[in-house]
């Protein structure tokens, strides 16, 4: 079975400084990964995904994430934050091949970005 | 294009109602997906289509039930509920299994 862990329930940054959101994941085989982005009283926003190819990932909104297969990670980064960055982060995981139609989620990290 | 949207946006219902949560997309994905979301707990998958005229049980299935009437649209059905079913439920839809899924403004339902 295919999981997510989201290690930090909370980060906290100031403005301007370079953030980063942790995640690692378990599944069979090579997966695709995704972040997502939550706002108060709204849906989740796709953020960025990786699914083959250069470990670096680009995203909206300036994020970027590095696939670290041997870790088993994913790290959601952004060299300046900015305080409107301020959200509900959600990594996921689904497995390619059988399963593939399953996307399991972590429990969330809450970016706050202060002034 | 609407993207995914969802009906009602809030509902209350006490304990042994019954009601049906309406969700449809208008980008002519194949697979759609229900999810319910509680505090420290992340996204939970409740049901999911992979494809018209397929369902299947997710993580949390018990008390709830799903169709899927066509491709545009996936019902989630409560029949009898419970306050333990109170929480925020997403609607979401994707084209290929290596898609991003997108999500509905959500339902929040609080049960009595």
């Amino acid at each position: 079975a295919q999981s997510v862990a989201q290690p930090e329930d909370q980060v906290n940054v100031a403005e301007g400084n370079p953030l980063t959101v942790k995640c690692t994941y378990s599944v069979s085989g090579n997966p695709y990964l995704f972040w997502y982005v939550q706002y108060p009283n709204r849906g989740l926003q796709f953020l960025l995904k990786y699914i083959t190819g250069d470990n670096l990932v680009k995203g909206s909104y300036g994020f970027e994430a590095e696939f670290n297969k041997s870790q088993t990670s994913f790290h959601l980064k952004k060299p300046s934050a900015l305080v409107s960055d301020s959200a509900l982060y959600f990594c996921a995981v689904t497995p390619r091949g059988g399963g593939g139609n399953k996307l399991t989620f972590g429990t969330g990290t809450q970016l706050k970005v202060e002034l | 294009n609407a993207g995914v949207t969802q009906t009602p946006k809030f509902q209350v219902l006490k304990t042994g109602q019954s009601m049906t949560l309406q969700c449809a997309q208008d980008m002519n994905h194949n697979s759609m997906y229900w999810y319910r979301q509680d505090p420290g707990m992340g996204l939970r998958l409740i049901y999911y289509s992979a494809s018209e005229g397929t369902t299947d049980k997710g993580e949390v299935p018990n008390g709830y039930n799903v169709s899927r009437l066509n491709k545009r649209e996936f019902s989630l059905r409560l029949e009898s509920a419970a306050p333990s079913q109170t929480s925020v439920y997403f609607c979401a839809s994707r084209y290929t299994p290596g898609g991003e899924q997108y999500f509905g403004p959500g339902t929040r339902l609080t049960v009595t």
